[in-house]
């Protein structure tokens, strides 16, 4: 079967670092990917990780541990633009299974 | 280039009606899938399509049907709508069908809002 969690929702402030767990099982596993969409909008890519470790790309990190089936999304700096949701998606066998997102509130 | 176009952005439906969403992919792109979001189920994957052959579905009724044409243009139908199927449906494009690289992910048009009344 397919289950990827994800916290719901979070809160932090501006400035602050934020991290984003995600958690998954699933039947063959090709990637794991991030997106981000804000609301009313497209989700747009954020990173994608095959190999285990920690892809930095600015002011966003993504992490991949293979055999513990957990992924974190690290956001540093944050911004009040950084408010949106969060989607954790797992590529199985040949196909795209996301998590129900995690919401992300920014405040001042 | 342009990306992801879904047309109609918005659209009212009555129940038992049926209706049609439209993709173009970006240039060049030959997977388009097409996935239902609502607010407690999140993005639930529906199917897709690469060279005009359904590669994968997921786990949705008959009622849920698609197809992709030679241009890479893909249409989705839903028939006999319900209350349920009220939902954002999005359309995504890639170079090639899955297993994708980073360089070959997914990219997502703005959406069409259908709401079944």
């Amino acid at each position: 079967g397919q289950n990827i969690d994800q916290p719901t929702e979070m809160t932090a402030t501006e400035g602050a670092i934020v991290q984003i767990n995600c958690t998954y099982q699933t039947s063959g596993f090709n990637g794991l990917f991030w997106y981000q969409q804000h609301a009313g909008e497209a989700p747009t890519f954020l990173s994608y990780n095959v190999l285990d470790g920690l892809e930095e790309k600015g002011r966003f990190s993504s992490f991949l541990s293979r055999s513990k089936g957990y992924s974190y999304l690290l956001l540093k700096e944050l911004q009040m633009k950084d408010s949106a949701s969060y989607l954790c998606a797992v590529e199985g066998f040949q196909k795209l299974v996301f998590g129900t997102g995690t919401r992300l509130l920014v405040s001042p | 280039k342009a990306g992801v176009t879904q047309t109609p952005r918005y659209l009212i439906k009555t129940r038992g009606q049926q209706v049609t969403l439209s993709c173009s992919p970006i240039s060049g792109h030959r997977s388009v899938s097409w996935y239902q979001q609502t607010p407690g189920q999140g993005l639930q994957f529906l199917f897709e399509y690469f060279s005009e052959t359904q590669r994968n579905k997921g786990n949705f009724p008959g009622r849920f049907s698609g197809r992709q044409f030679s241009n890479s243009r893909s249409e989705m139908n839903v028939s006999t709508l319900e209350l349920g199927d009220s939902a954002l449906y999005l359309c995504a494009s890639s170079l090639v069908s899955s297993p994708r690289q980073s360089g070959n992910t997914i990219y997502f048009g703005e959406g069409s809002w259908l709401t079944v009344v």
